[in-house]
């Protein structure tokens, strides 16, 4: 079945740890993105990849990191900079590159909480 | 830039009865506007979308929407609710490049 897969559903760091969320897609998408999610206040966009070895911030990129050396990964490193990380974390992935009309197909998230 | 206003955080309805759930966008031209379901602990499934043409859109679940240019609107709505329709509901528009902006959410919970 085709789709995007997030690892780990649970994550707990300690404060001023690094760590590394996964994200993979079989959809043979060009589009790829990390959503923060808090209660209340909906999805806010960390970065977005439209193509392989190029990545964009989004409007709340501070503190994270990303990479995208395959076209179906695009992993998400939360660093020790990032001051207030515990959230749900979503990943997505749209077929074609600078169109918001296309559809984005979400993963089921990873949780992540700061001890 | 575009921002995306969902101006109702709960709403509880009684299952079989209709629903309406409430949306506003501010972008200076024709946006794409999407609705998406998400239910606790897992990501977020499309609801239905609207590009152009017909207003009145229909999507899965037996959820339609309607948009209305002069109110700045796309609600959404169901005639009969089952209980398996209790989750949280985003709208959410995209205005160029591939960014979508979403809005904060409305919670439905389903009266047995």
């Amino acid at each position: 079945d085709g789709g995007i897969t997030q690892s780990p559903k649970y994550l707990f760091r300690k404060e001023g740890q690094n760590v590394t969320l996964s994200c993979e897609q079989n959809l043979n998408h060009d589009a790829m993105y990390w959503y923060r999610q808090d209660p209340g206040q909906g999805l806010r966009l960390i970065y977005y990849s439209q193509i392989v070895n190029d990545f964009q911030k989004g409007d709340i990129a501070e503190g994270y990191s990303v990479s995208r050396e395959k076209k179906e990964s695009f992993p998400l490193t939360v660093t020790s900079a990032q001051k207030n990380p515990t959230a749900f974390y979503l990943c997505a992935s749209s077929r074609e590159t600078g169109q918001s009309r296309d559809e984005q197909f979400f993963g089921p998230g990873t949780r992540l909480t700061v001890l | 830039a575009q921002s995306v206003t969902q101006p109702d955080i709960h709403i509880t309805v009684s299952e079989g009865a209709s629903l309406e759930l409430r949306c506003n966008y501010s972008y200076g031209a024709t946006p794409y506007l999407f609705w998406y379901v998400q239910s606790p602990g897992q990501g977020l499934q499309l609801l239905l979308k609207y590009f152009s043409g017909d207003t009145l859109v229909q999507g899965i679940k037996g959820f339609e929407a309607e948009f209305k240019r002069s109110q700045s609107s796309f609600n959404l709505r169901k005639p009969s609710v089952h209980w398996s329709d209790a989750a949280e509901y985003f709208c959410a528009v995209g205005a160029g490049g591939n960014k979508l902006t979403f809005g904060t959410g409305t919670q439905l919970k389903v009266e047995l």
